[in-house]
């Protein structure tokens, strides 16, 4: 049984640039949430994708956007990147009926993303 | 912003000895986790104590909540230098479920 698997791992980009990260959910899972996380910080989330809509969105710009595939499969966007927005960039998953109560999520192992 | 804050930041302790790990937040919760991050990659969930509960276990950790101080303990007893981690305590603030919020971390160093 796959976990949730993010790509690529490791990304460097210059500012100004725009980038796409991929995220496969746990099987069985169909909600995926983004969440940012800056060296020493905890997590941030970002968004949160259900039946391909943002469902919620937390404290970021939209710069940043996302999609979701019938697949349940999702993608970050970063458009007109800055220098702080380099960090670890994590993808989540759940299913639809944990969601809502704020239930354990999965975890990708992160796409490290830099920005010069 | 955070929600939580862990304390302390850092940690370092024996091979054998018991580590405890503190969280405070701010709003009332339906639940609150905590989860591990090894090496800055992936986050994974150890255990979920929900707000009617004051205690919970789950093999060496060992978890408190109380609400009326808005503070949770992690304890992990009889620590190997594979505990050796980051640990970070995430609560869904009420009327936002769908999301986690995390505090900023314990770095939890285990000498061998």
């Amino acid at each position: 049984d796959a976990g949730v698997t993010q790509s690529p791992t490791h990304l460097i980009k210059t500012r100004g640039q725009q980038v796409t990260l991929r995220c496969s959910p746990k099987s069985g899972h169909d909600t995926v949430s983004w969440y940012q996380q800056a060296l020493g910080q905890g997590p941030q989330f970002i968004f949160q994708y259900y039946e391909e809509e943002e469902r919620q969105r937390g404290n970021f710009p939209d710069r940043f956007s996302g999609h979701q595939f019938p697949n349940y499969s999702s993608e970050l966007n970063v458009n007109a990147l800055l220098l702080g927005d380099s960090a670890l960039y994590l993808c989540a998953s759940s299913s639809t009926g944990t969601s809502s109560l704020g239930e354990k999520l999965f975890f990708g192992s992160g796409t490290q993303l830099s920005v010069l | 912003s955070q929600q939580g804050e862990e304390d302390p930041q850092a940690l370092s302790i024996q091979e054998g000895e018991n580590a405890t790990m503190n969280c405070s937040y701010k709003t009332s919760i339906n639940n609150l986790q905590w989860y591990r991050q090894n090496s800055g990659r992936g986050l994974v969930h150890l255990i979920l104590i929900r707000s009617n509960e004051r205690e919970k276990h789950s093999g060496r950790l060992r978890v408190t909540l109380d609400t009326s101080k808005k503070s949770s303990s992690l304890l992990i007893t009889a620590s190997r230098a594979a505990d050796t981690a980051s640990y970070f305590c995430a609560t869904p603030p009420t009327g936002s479920a769908r999301q986690l919020t995390f505090g900023s971390g314990t770095q939890l160093t285990v000498l061998p």
